[in-house]
């Protein structure tokens, strides 16, 4: 059975970092590109960035570039999202998601982990 | 980036048919693939893939739901609708970056 399951949100005050992991079982995790997705109940599903199976492509949403970094430990089966200089806009729930092998759709995801940015 | 546009909301009775549509502000569809894709979600829950690129069935999904559609314009249909599939219901495009859905529409039983 597939499973991922993220850690480390939090409260967090504007400007400041968090990091946030997700850890995978059930598949060979190396196989597989994945993804970490925001929602809010204002803007909704949002896609925040993706990583090829051995880590070596990475894309984002532009307003999360140069901020956010997507990484991937295969020895570990974990993935992660370093989040830097932290908005007010960036509180969300973020799920982590395996993606397909053409990396397009999300397949399995993460319960999710909640991100609050505020003073 | 692409806007994907669908109805807030569908009322339909139980035991019946319901079409969710989802239209796209350019085509999403290459000469290999309608890069559509179809997402439920229950409250308090994750979502969960349904139908991936236009009218697939993901893996473990019931045969009641379908989808069809390309260039801009994509259907799920649910037939029959049950008690269990009360949900909000997203599309998701990845013909470009960024991936973008739609806002979900509510399936509400009449």
């Amino acid at each position: 059975e597939v499973q991922l399951v993220e850690s480390g949100g939090g409260l967090v005050q504007p400007g400041r970092s968090l990091k946030l992991s997700c850890a995978a079982s059930g598949f060979t995790f190396s196989n597989y590109g994945m993804a970490w997705v925001r929602q809010t109940p204002t803007k909704g599903l949002e896609w925040v960035a993706s990583i090829s199976t051995g880590g070596g492509n990475t894309y984002y949403r532009d307003s999360v570039k140069g901020r956010f970094t997507i990484s991937r430990d295969n020895a570990k089966n974990t993935q992660y999202l370093q989040m830097d200089s932290l908005r007010s806009e960036d509180t969300a729930t973020y799920y982590c998601a395996r993606q397909d092998k053409r990396l397009h759709w999300f397949a399995y995801w993460g319960q999710g982990t909640l991100v609050t940015v505020s003073s | 980036d692409i806007v994907l546009t669908q109805s807030p909301a569908l009322a339909v009775s139980l035991g019946q048919r319901a079409t969710i549509s989802c239209r796209a502000s350019q085509s999403v569809s290459t000469s290999s693939y309608n890069l559509m894709h179809w997402y439920q979600q229950k409250p308090g829950e994750q979502p969960k893939l349904l139908i991936y690129d236009a009218s697939n069935l993901a893996s473990g999904i019931p045969v009641r739901f379908s989808g069809s559609g390309s260039g801009t314009d994509f259907t799920l249909t649910i037939n029959p609708v049950q008690a269990d599939d009360i949900a909000t219901y997203y599309c998701q495009q990845s013909r470009e970056l960024p991936f973008t859905f739609g806002s979900g529409t509510k399936l509400e039983i009449k």
